[in-house]
């Protein structure tokens, strides 16, 4: 069953401006990855956060978690024509099985 | 170059007959995983396996069977009993089958029913 669930399913934005995703889960977890899939590629990791964390940072991504909601959110700042992709989050609870959303794709217009 | 392959990059399969997609890595995993992936769709597990000469069903492992002989080899095979095998399948692996592992993908195969 999938646990994670992604909104928006797409979102179109114009280069520098930011893109926001969300992701929705349901049961506890021990951490949320968020993985990048250019077209007819494989995913990419982007970042980890694990179940006592807020908010990290890596380059242009900022993701936060609140575990009280059930929710993360991915944030792109200054977006780039090359970000154009589908991002997808991923929960794995406590085995090592993750288990992945739909995801979102992004268009971001140059 | 580490990393993860995956071959071939296109497969087509006839009615009634079994096909086998190859996984390797160089990146010294102990854990390994396939995945099925329609489109529009997220990723679903197939199968998975923490170390060689084991592996584990994973929510959609009718029809799909593997083996894990060697370390940086983990081939699946669709076998005539899936019924609708075509998608993308993703080949992935992590150093090992933990919690808070980050799993590094293969750029997949694509599979086609003739």
């Amino acid at each position: 069953s999938q646990q994670g669930e992604e909104d928006p399913q797409a979102l179109s934005i114009q280069e520098g401006e930011n893109a926001t995703m969300n992701c929705s889960y349901k049961t506890s977890i021990n951490n949320l990855q968020w993985y990048r899939q250019n077209s007819g590629r494989g995913l990419v990791h982007l970042i980890l956060i694990r179940s006592n964390e807020r908010e990290k940072h890596s380059g242009r991504l900022r993701v936060t978690l609140d575990t009280s909601k059930k929710s993360s959110s991915l944030l792109i700042t200054a977006s780039r024509a090359a970000d154009t992709a589908s991002y997808f989050c991923a929960t794995q609870g406590g085995s090592e099985k993750l288990v992945f959303g739909k995801g979102t794709k992004l268009t971001v217009n140059p | 170059d580490g990393g993860i392959t995956q071959s071939p990059k296109y497969l087509f399969r006839k009615e009634g007959q079994n096909v086998t997609l190859s996984c390797e890595q160089n990146l010294n995993h102990d854990a390994m995983y396939w995945y099925r992936q329609d489109p529009g769709q997220g990723l679903r597990l197939i199968y998975y396996s923490q170390i060689v000469n084991d592996f584990q069903k994973g929510d959609i492992a009718e029809g799909y069977s593997v083996s894990r002989e060697k370390k940086e080899s983990f081939p699946l095979t669709v076998t005539s009993a899936q019924k609708n095998p075509t998608a993308f399948y993703l080949c992935a692996s992590s150093i090992a089958a933990g919690v808070s592992e980050t799993q590094y993908f293969g750029p997949g195969t694509r599979l086609l029913v003739l």
